[in-house]
């Protein structure tokens, strides 16, 4: 079954506005991953979050481990962060299964 | 930071013939992995690879599929014989452990069609 899931499937905003990404995972796992997908489709390493909050800028990853959620949280969104928000859990040997993905749209 | 290159970047192959997907890990590197995009559907794993061994495998890695890795050059994946529904963006990482810390570098992927 659908392991991770992703919520919201699309969002837009304009620029400057705040996005909250979540997802939702039903099994156990080892760590939390937050991938970019470029427009073009190669994917960046965003967060590597398995507990907790870490920030890196405008970005903000919270993870609750006993409650199987996270977040990412882009404060004062550009133009440049449209794209598509990917989580992912690792499990054994480092395999990772991804939700279906946030894709996210700044207008100016 | 490290990059992972995949050649080609296109491939319009017919049903039936066999294709190579080629991918040159980061180079330190000693865990391989190919993941399977199918156009607007998630990503999703196909198969991972270590010292000449194929680690775990998903229910996507068909038995027309194989990866090897020959003499530390290209980590590759083949498809023999190739089917309609193998047409998708298929993606190469790589990693250098798979401890906590040890993420998975990605490739641009390679964009496969199949007539």
């Amino acid at each position: 079954g659908q392991q991770v899931q992703q919520s919201p499937t699309s969002l837009v905003l304009q620029e400057g506005e705040n996005a909250e990404l979540q997802c939702n995972f039903s099994t156990s796992l080892n760590s939390m991953q937050w991938f970019y997908q470029r427009p073009g489709g190669s994917l960046v390493s965003v967060f590597y979050n398995p507990s907790g909050t870490k920030q890196s800028g405008r970005l903000t990853s919270t993870t609750v481990i006993k409650e199987r959620r996270s977040s990412l949280h882009i404060s004062s969104s550009q133009i440049t962060d449209s794209g598509t928000y990917l989580c992912a859990i690792r499990s054994n040997y480092n395999v990772l299964y991804f939700g279906s993905g946030t894709k996210l749209t700044v207008e100016p | 930071g490290p990059k992972v290159l995949q050649i080609p970047s296109h491939q319009i192959i017919d049903m039936g013939q066999m294709v190579t997907l080629n991918c040159d890990p980061v180079s330190n590197h000693l865990y391989f992995y190919w993941y399977k995009q199918i156009l607007g559907q998630q990503m999703e794993f196909l198969v991972n690879f270590y010292n000449g061994k194929v680690m775990e495998k998903s229910k996507l890695f068909k038995d027309q599929f194989s990866v090897e890795r020959p003499d530390g050059s290209y980590f590759t994946l083949k498809i023999q014989p190739t089917a309609l529904e193998d047409s998708a963006v298929y993606f190469c990482a790589s990693s250098l452990g798979t401890g906590g810390g040890d993420t998975q570098y990605f490739g641009p992927g390679t964009r496969l069609l199949v007539l």
